[in-house]
């Protein structure tokens, strides 16, 4: 079946643009996560959506970071006023339910100019 | 204090020989989760084997096993009969059952290369 989809594969942004990255879990799945992959900091995560609402958004960086999911499906990150330091990957992961295997899209790279 | 610990950044292993990736871990619940993840060049993170803390069993999953050693609190997976397609970065993560939702906790990751 069909794996985590995310678009773009890749975003160049200027500083101080806003962007949206998306992500299409694996259907039926009910948690889905969003994790941030830089150079610096290795593998973080940002936010955890339980069907549309995120019970836990402890990693976010700061208030320019938000996300929304609908219809227990496609989620959306923004980062408004990109910064240069928010240049990395950004990794999205599905799975059936919150404590089972989570199983990664091919990311959205992020670069900030 | 770090939570996931690989202390080897870098791992070289001879096609069809088995490899060790190290990984210590540190928590105070006793209910965990320990994920092991694959991601090579092409960026994408594959899962590869789950081990549970109350699990009895050391987890296999075809050429890969987990070796489990609670009381050491460690986790390292072993690959047997390496392949030139194993070569990737690797990375230990743990679950923690009083963080709700079950976010990830990663390690920095070995990258494994195979040599033919």
């Amino acid at each position: 079946g069909a794996g985590v989809s995310q678009s773009p594969s890749n975003k160049v942004t200027e500083k101080g643009k806003d962007v949206e990255l998306r992500c299409d879990p694996i259907s039926g799945h009910t948690a889905l996560y969003w994790y941030r992959q830089s150079l610096g900091q290795g593998l973080e995560f940002l936010i955890y959506f339980q069907g549309n609402s995120a019970p836990d958004k402890s990693g976010l960086p700061s208030d320019r970071f938000s996300a929304e999911r609908t219809g227990g499906s496609v989620s959306t990150l923004t980062i408004q006023r990109t910064q240069q330091e928010d240049s990395a990957v950004y990794l999205c992961a599905s799975s059936r339910q919150e404590l089972h295997e989570q199983y990664f899209g091919p990311g959205t790279r992020l670069t900030v100019t | 204090a770090q939570k996931i610990t690989q202390t080897q950044p870098g791992m070289f292993v001879q096609e069809k020989e088995a490899v060790t990736l190290d990984c210590t871990y540190d928590t105070s619940d006793p209910s965990y989760g320990l994920f092991w993840y694959k991601q090579p060049s092409s960026g994408e993170m594959i899962f590869l084997i789950y081990q549970g803390s109350y699990d009895q069993q050391n987890a296999t999953e075809g050429r890969y096993s987990l070796n489990f050693q609670k009381a050491r609190k460690s986790a390292n997976l072993v690959i047997s009969a390496s392949q030139l397609g194993d070569s990737a970065m690797y990375f230990c993560a743990m679950r923690e059952s009083y963080n709700q939702g079950g976010k990830l906790i990663f390690g920095q990751g070995t990258e494994l290369s195979v040599k033919p």
